[in-house]
């Protein structure tokens, strides 16, 4: 597609439920990256991936945190247990290799109630 | 660790008033410097990528310059549109890893 598109746009779950957020990065784009905005606060990176492997997962906040990219393209962060601190927006970007731009998705805002 | 630092975190000006963002940086092993602006309910749109120290890029009112400590965004004659949060990030060699880190942002709101 054009852009990067991340589904759902919103969601609302119960504390405690699993969730799982996609992203569907541009075409041909090898590097992808998740980050998470709080209100008030900046982007906080979760986890990279280049091709299918994951380089970079540092930025995980727990073991209820996990992703996976399959065939360079289609990611999904899970998110297990959910807590009302997971209630933020999570963005998702890819590049077409280091040092150009990200092109962000619009973001998923989780809501956990 | 890296830090991204930006100030004001919100600025209000008037239509036509010029000003300048401000991002600070501390890294070891700068790859690039990012500025990216945010509407809100929207992801970051990237706006310009900075390299190297004395660097400078221009789009429409905006124009970015870099140092080896800091970052400026100067807006001349801004209008309402460019009502936004402007995000800096860096993109640093000395821990192999890919990722950029972002500031927190400057909120600029322009009134006509």
């Amino acid at each position: 597609g054009a852009g990067v598109s991340q589904s759902p746009s919103n969601k609302v779950t119960e504390k405690g439920k699993d969730v799982e957020l996609r992203c569907d990065p541009i075409s041909g784009h090898t590097a992808l990256y998740w980050y998470r905005q709080s209100l008030g606060q900046g982007l906080e990176f979760l986890i990279y991936f280049q091709g299918n492997s994951a380089p970079d997962k540092s930025g995980l906040p727990s073991d209820r945190f996990s992703a996976e990219r399959t065939g360079g393209s289609v990611s999904t962060l899970t998110i297990q247990r959910t807590q009302q601190e997971d209630s933020a927006v999570y963005l998702c970007a890819s590049s077409l290799q280091e040092g150009y731009g990200y092109t962000f998705g619009s973001g998923t805002r989780l809501t956990v109630v | 660790e890296d830090q991204v630092t930006q100030s004001p975190e919100a600025l209000r000006l008037q239509e036509g008033e010029s000003s300048s963002l401000n991002c600070s940086y501390t890294v070891s092993g700068l790859r690039g410097l990012f500025w990216y602006r945010q509407d809100p309910g929207k992801g970051p749109e990237f706006l310009f990528t900075l390299y190297s120290a004395g660097e400078e890029k221009e789009k429409e009112r905006l124009k970015a310059t870099l140092t080896k400590k800091e970052s400026f965004l100067h807006i001349t004659a801004p209008k309402p549109e460019d009502s936004a949060t402007y995000l800096c990030a860096v993109q640093a060699f000395e821990d192999g890893s890919e990722k950029l880190v972002f500031g927190k942002g400057t909120k600029l709101t322009v009134n006509p």
